[in-house]
């Protein structure tokens, strides 16, 4: 059992378009991020929701807008897709009562713009 | 806002070699400090972590990491490295109630 999956793995797409990525996480955490991770590997925050209340948003442009239904899920739509937005993007989760104690991610989505 | 630096951005040891990876933070009071290894075309896993108590902290595949307040420092190490550690390895420090990321370092090893 996959503890926090992210769907689709790998996205292939045209500037301009929208997309959605998806991200489930049963680990009964109640906390939940997204990450970026550019070409040369660093790594930056983008978004954390707690108990799907908005507590991180870093400066990121506003195509990319998250979305909480419930604590289990966070999803991430981009609208207008730039070629900058090519990146790996990795869900995580985490207890907040560990006070951003430990991470669990997913694999990795691969965002292709063209 | 804390930053994180890891000096080595690439490493190449030959198999058997022991390792240090370099970690720093910004600035101090109570920190939580992680290092993560990202396997080739894989997630981020954890490592080791250090809250609190005993500086000296081991984590999984014989890795060990120091903290030491004064200088800022948590640096990883292993006494004899293997090529299945051939990795990327990134240090974290908990802030704002996620974690920051050093810009990592790349561990080549060469059997």
């Amino acid at each position: 059992d996959t503890a926090v999956s992210q769907t689709p793995k790998y996205l292939v797409t045209q500037m301009g378009n929208d997309k959605s990525i998806k991200c489930e996480q049963n680990l009964g955490h109640d906390t939940m991020y997204w990450y970026k991770q550019d070409s040369k590997k660093f790594l930056k925050i983008m978004f954390s929701y707690n108990n799907k209340e908005l507590i991180i948003n870093e400066t990121v442009p506003n195509r990319f807008s998250p979305k909480s239904p419930d604590k289990a899920h966070l999803n991430l739509h981009i609208n207008s897709l730039e070629l900058g937005d090519s990146a790996v993007y990795f869900c995580a989760s985490s207890q907040a009562s560990q006070g951003a104690g430990e991470l669990f991610f997913g694999e990795g989505s691969r965002l292709t713009v063209l | 806002a804390q930053s994180v630096s890891q000096h080595n951005h690439h490493v190449i040891l030959s198999e058997a070699a022991s390792l240090e990876l370099g970690c720093n933070y910004s600035y101090g009071g109570t920190v939580n400090l992680f290092w993560y290894v990202q396997y080739p075309g894989q997630h981020l896993q954890l490592l080791l972590k250090y809250f609190s108590g005993d500086p000296l902290v081991k984590g999984i595949k014989g890795f060990e990491a120091e903290f030491i307040k004064s200088k800022f420092s948590f640096n990883l190490r292993k006494p004899s490295v293997q090529w299945s550690d051939t990795a990327e390895y990134f240090c974290a420090v908990n802030e704002r109630r996620a974690l920051t990321f050093g810009s990592g370092t790349r561990l080549q090893v060469q059997p």
